[in-house]
């Protein structure tokens, strides 16, 4: 079945620091993925994706690259924020076809916090 | 445009009690999902629906039952609750189609003791 792996928590550095948060996945098939945000008291924002390999998916300064050799999405950002505090987590969906309906499969989540 | 809305925020049930939770879809979205949110965990399929039928379901057992109504609301419906179902239950909106994008509400926090 599918699975997500996250990088072990929590994360804290501090602002400006170079940031990265490894994820890799098992999956049949060619998935979609994702990286959600959740923010204290908030429900799931989706942070960007990538549908295909070598896709790079960007938002806010924050970019993963969509790696189908090493079954890796991991996220990175070069200067992160105090207002980046946040849950981050990595996701697939798998594609159309089949049983498919779109269910998302989920990564534990990685705790971020930022410092001044 | 009005988003993804739960309601209740927050519930309170003890065990072997029933809980009704309710999600109003985003404006013109036909699909719903419910997922599962545990203290610490990610968020984990239970069910979707679309056209007022169930189109999916995790790995979740017959307790755990839902409902959509025409105008595409949904309910998330859990019996004989267990301590084990306190978590974070989260509802999803999309139009129709694996690859289309959900969004997601704020979440509904259910404590059970």
């Amino acid at each position: 079945g599918n699975s997500v792996t996250q990088m072990e928590g929590p994360v804290t550095l501090s602002e400006e620091a170079f940031l990265t948060i490894n994820c890799t996945y098992t999956a049949t098939g060619y998935p979609s993925l994702f990286w959600y945000v959740q923010y204290p008291g908030e429900g799931l924002q989706l942070l960007l994706k990538a549908t295909k390999a070598d896709d790079k998916g960007s938002n806010k300064g924050f970019e993963a690259t969509y790696r189908k050799e090493t079954t890796s999405f991991h996220l990175e950002k070069g200067s992160v924020q105090v207002s980046d505090s946040a849950v981050y987590f990595c996701a697939l969906r798998n594609g159309a076809g089949g049983t498919s309906y779109g269910k998302l499969t989920f990564g534990q989540g990685t705790i971020l916090t930022v410092h001044p | 445009e009005t988003g993804v809305t739960q309601s209740p925020t927050h519930l309170i049930k003890t065990r072997g009690q029933q809980v009704t939770l309710r999600c109003s879809s985003q404006s013109g979205h036909n699909t719903v999902s419910w997922y599962q949110q545990a203290l610490g965990q990610g968020p984990q399929f239970i069910f979707q629906y679309y056209r007022e039928e169930e189109n999916g379901r995790g790995n979740f057992p017959p307790r755990f039952s839902g409902l959509q109504f025409p105008n595409y609301s949904s309910e998330l419906n859990v019996n004989a609750l267990e301590l084990d179902d306190s978590a974070l239950y989260l509802c999803a909106s999309s139009f129709h189609g694996p690859r289309n994008e959900q969004f997601f509400g704020p979440g509904t926090r259910l404590t059970v003791l």
